[in-house]
């Protein structure tokens, strides 16, 4: 099955400065990415997601990037906010695949 | 529209003990999971329902069972608790198919402890 490694599993940033989150993933055919955030204490939120068909998605301060050759894609966060702290999970499935594969989180601290 | 709900919301079992966490949308999704989360180690599927009628292992299955009661409702239950299976459990739901939105919806969880 689907193996997906998330790295780091923790991060802190300066409020203002960007992050990067990383995953790789291991079944080729997989070919639909999300990406959740949970703040604490509550549930995982999508926040962005990326399919196999294109490189790169931008949704305001957050965009993600998909290598389909490497087998990894990456979560980006610019301009870093305090609301930004928070734990992402990023993970794996072929599209119509009614299963998930997460990564095992990261927990990101944005630094005031 | 209450999106995926889940109740209890706190259990405190004693070992050899059993219950039932109950999960209901209102969103007409088909698909419905549930996870267990534990530090470190994300989100793991215990069991899918594809659809009525229909569920399906996933990750770490052992020691539970489900019920797809009718569309809107999936139940994990838990014949024997072991200290093993303290955990917060989420249950998710989705719409069915390759094209249009594969977003999961979450439930706010059960925290659950064994001892």
């Amino acid at each position: 099955g689907e193996n997906v490694e998330q790295h780091p599993s923790t991060l802190s940033v300066q409020e203002g400065d960007s992050a990067v989150i990383k995953c790789t993933y291991s079944d080729s055919a997989s070919n639909y990415f999300p990406w959740y955030k949970q703040e604490l204490g509550k549930r995982p939120q999508l926040i962005i997601d990326i399919r196999s068909n294109v490189g790169e998605k931008k949704d305001q301060r957050i965009a993600v990037t998909l290598n389909k050759t490497a087998k990894h894609f990456s979560l980006h966060i610019t301009e870093t906010q305090p609301e930004d702290s928070a734990v992402y999970f990023c993970a794996a499935s072929m599209g119509g695949n009614e299963k998930l594969t997460f990564g095992t989180g990261t927990r990101l601290t944005i630094i005031p | 529209n209450a999106g995926v709900t889940q109740t209890p919301k706190f259990q405190v079992l004693k070992t050899g003990q059993s219950m039932t966490l109950q999960c209901a949308q209102d969103m007409n999704h088909n698909s419905m999971y549930w996870y267990r989360q534990d530090p470190g180690m994300g989100l793991r599927l215990i069991y899918y329902s594809a659809s009525e009628g229909t569920t399906d292992k996933g990750e770490v299955p052992n020691g539970y069972n489900v019920s797809r009661l009718n569309k809107r409702e999936f139940s994990l239950r838990l014949e024997s608790a072991a200290p093993s299976q303290t955990s917060v459990y989420f249950c998710a739901s989705r719409t069915t198919g390759q094209v249009g939105p594969l977003e999961q919806y979450f439930g706010p969880g059960t925290r659950l402890t064994v001892t």
